[in-house]
């Protein structure tokens, strides 16, 4: 069974430019998470999907970043412009449904530099 | 609201030796509680997990039990391996309105074991 596959896996880009993280996630899976890991920290939530409908975006900086999910599979997390304080690795997670016992799968990341 | 902390790396073992990474939570209902391990260059995966006071969750030779008396979900291995080299993070789960499906991630804590 494939896992969460994520790309690109590493990013630099400008200060002020645009930049997009793709995430396929396992096949079947109707929640799809988005995370923010900065360096030597756990994990953030930033968004929740499910299927199409994003359920928990409390902690997206609505400003500059956005998300979507068309058909329920694949999400895009975008961010415009970028800042300094951006550069971290986004992660990409699926579960088959979003109960608080559920294993959530990780994708390995995008790591993102803003220079 | 809900909190993770954890015991601070990097811990650095010989092999053999006995690993313990202190975790203890703060969180409102009942959580499901989880390890998960990031070995270099790689997604996080889940090691082991606990949904109920006193499960005692295990996989791969580690241990952790859930004991909500103290509010601790300790992990432990009797004997590591080199290849037990990774960053080790605590979470949990909780089933309320504001945090259904959430994962909330201690900082991480950074495990060398050397030859």
């Amino acid at each position: 069974e494939a896992g969460v596959v994520q790309s690109p896996r590493y990013k630099i880009i400008e200060k002020k430019q645009p930049v997009a993280f793709w995430c396929n996630p396992i096949s079947g899976h109707n929640t799809l998470y988005w995370y923010l890991q900065n360096l030597g920290q756990g994990p953030e939530l930033l968004i929740r999907y499910e299927n199409e409908e994003a359920v928990d975006d409390s902690q997206l900086p609505k400003d500059r970043f956005s998300a979507e999910r068309l058909k329920g599979v694949d999400s895009t997390l975008k961010i415009q412009p970028a800042e300094l304080g951006d550069s971290a690795v986004y992660l990409c997670a699926s579960s088959p449904d979003s109960g608080s016992y559920n294993e959530q799968f990780f994708g390995p990341g995008t790591r993102l530099t803003v220079l | 609201g809900n909190s993770v902390t954890q015991m601070e790396g990097p811990v650095t073992l010989s092999e053999e030796a006995f690993l313990t990474i202190n975790c203890t939570y703060t969180a409102t209902g009942y959580p499901s509680l989880f390890w998960y391990v990031q070995y270099p260059g790689e997604g996080l995966q889940l090691l082991l997990k606990a949904t109920k006071a006193d499960d005692k969750g295990s996989n791969k030779g580690f241990e952790a039990t859930y004991r909500k008396e103290t509010t601790s979900f300790h992990l432990e291995k009797g004997s590591v391996q080199v290849s037990d080299s990774a960053v080790y993070f605590c979470a949990l789960s909780v089933s309320t309105t504001d945090s259904w499906g959430k994962l909330q991630f201690g900082a991480g804590t950074q495990v060398v074991v050397t030859p």
